[in-house]
């Protein structure tokens, strides 16, 4: 089984400042992680993805997550916030090679970026 | 480019009754999920369906749920006796062979239980 930590409910930020959102999982196999955005009023879109080869990833819109094994971590990052990037946003994963593939989703983290 | 959707987009129903959630998913996908998330928490797995038939399920998913593939498109969770403690936001996502491939989500159900 695996679960999922997003440690800050809510992040706000200025404009053009940068960001972290913190995602720790735990799981007792090799795991494909996630970071998924919820606009209001819309479905999960999916932001970015690890599934294996480098632990770094990126977005098209800027943002990067690195995988990081030893430390169960999988943090979202961008250098530079628009007011446009106001969402939720959960962290998930899923384990490699298990039936379904089902997701587990963290909490989500309000990230609120102000003028 | 394609999407999962879903209808209706609201839903109010009284306790005990029965309602149907319908899902589109992506035409050329093969996996289908519905996930809940309900007010104020993490959204959080229910079911998966694979070649006609439910390939996992969550300790959720008890004897009141069921999912359905009608026909070639429509995708279903039906809940047989709704509990004040259903209200959620219930996504469906679909997704295309493999374990790898990303899974699509639609913009959900909100269903009020009263």
């Amino acid at each position: 089984a695996q679960s999922v930590t997003q440690l800050d409910s809510q992040v706000p930020v200025f404009e053009e400042a940068p960001v972290e959102l913190r995602c720790n999982y735990s799981s007792s196999v090799s795991v494909y992680l996630f970071w998924y955005v919820q606009y209001p009023n819309q479905g999960l879109q999916l932001l970015l993805k690890y599934l294996s080869g480098s632990t770094l990833v990126e977005s098209i819109n800027g943002f990067e997550a690195e995988f990081n094994k030893s430390q169960t971590s999988f943090h979202l990052r961008k250098p530079s916030v628009h007011i446009s990037d106001t969402a939720e946003y959960f962290c998930a994963v899923s384990g490699v090679g298990t039936s379904g593939s089902r997701l587990t989703f963290g909490e989500g983290t309000q990230l609120t970026v102000n003028p | 480019e394609p999407e999962v959707t879903q209808t209706p987009s609201h839903q109010v129903t009284q306790m005990g009754q029965e309602v149907i959630l319908r899902c589109v998913p992506i035409s050329n996908h093969l996996y289908f999920y519905w996930y809940r998330q309900i007010l104020g928490q993490k959204v959080e797995f229910l079911v998966s369906f694979y070649n006609n038939e439910i390939s996992e399920k969550s300790e959720i998913f008890d004897d009141q749920f069921s999912v359905e593939r009608p026909d070639g498109s429509n995708f279903t969770l039906k809940i047989r006796s709704t509990k004040l403690e259903d209200s959620a936001m219930y996504f469906c996502a679909s997704k295309t062979w493999g374990t790898q491939e990303t899974q699509y989500f639609g913009p959900g159900t909100r269903l009020l239980v009263l």
